[in-house]
């Protein structure tokens, strides 16, 4: 079975800061990975997804996310932090054969002026 | 631009009520789920459906049951609400395998 920790459940960036969010997942074979965005009150936008190829990933809204198969991680990340992106992101994994994804708990972004 | 919608926003019921959530997609997914989110616990899978009358069980379907009659419409149904379902219920859909899937907007329920 697959797992997801996204180990900072609260971070607070200055605004024009650079972002990383981190998420590490347990699954023996290649795994299907994803960053969703949600603002209050809103369901999931997915951000971006990685199934195979190029590891660095490109996404909406200038996000950007790399996989990196020895540190079974796959980080998210933005060059410079708007005030709209304060929202709470969560990473998933899937694997070929399965229909469900497994989600992590969820990073709380907050972005201070 | 798929598109899921869910029958409300919000959602007040009193204990021991009947309740349906409805969830409808315009994409002609052949897979739809039903999850609960609570703080600090993240999304929990409590249904999902892979085709028309087709369902398996998630993580935590205690208390809830389903229905895909049709293939763009999946119904969440709480038999006898209590109030520890009080809880933000999202829909989602994809296409098979563990493609991205493409959520609502969410029904926060409240059951006093």
């Amino acid at each position: 079975a697959q797992s997801v920790t996204q180990p900072d459940i609260h971070i607070t960036v200055s605004e024009g800061a650079s972002l990383e969010l981190r998420c590490n997942y347990s699954y023996g074979a290649t795994p299907y990975l994803f960053w969703y965005v949600q603002s209050p009150g809103q369901g999931l936008q997915l951000l971006l997804k990685y199934f195979s190829g190029d590891t660095l990933v490109q996404g909406i809204k200038g996000f950007e996310a790399e996989f990196k198969r020895s540190q079974s991680s796959f980080n998210l990340r933005k060059p410079s932090v708007h005030w709209s992106d304060a929202a709470e992101y969560f990473c998933a994994v899937g694997a070929r054969g399965y229909s469900t994804l497994t989600f992590g708990k969820g990073t709380m972004l907050l972005v201070s002026p | 631009d798929v598109k899921v919608t869910q029958s409300s926003r919000y959602l007040v019921k009193r204990t021991g009520e009947k309740v349906f959530l409805e969830c409808v997609q315009d994409m002609d997914h052949e897979n739809m789920f039903w999850y609960r989110q609570d703080p600090g616990l993240g999304l929990r899978l409590i249904y999902f459906s892979y085709d028309v009358k087709m369902k398996e069980k998630g993580d935590i379907p205690e208390g809830y049951s389903v229905s895909r009659e049709k293939k763009e419409r999946f119904s969440l149904i709480l038999e006898s609400a209590s109030t520890n379902q009080t809880s933000m219920y999202l829909c989602a859909s994809s296409l098979p395998e563990p493609y991205e899937q493409y959520f609502g907007p969410g029904t926060r329920l409240t059951v006093t």
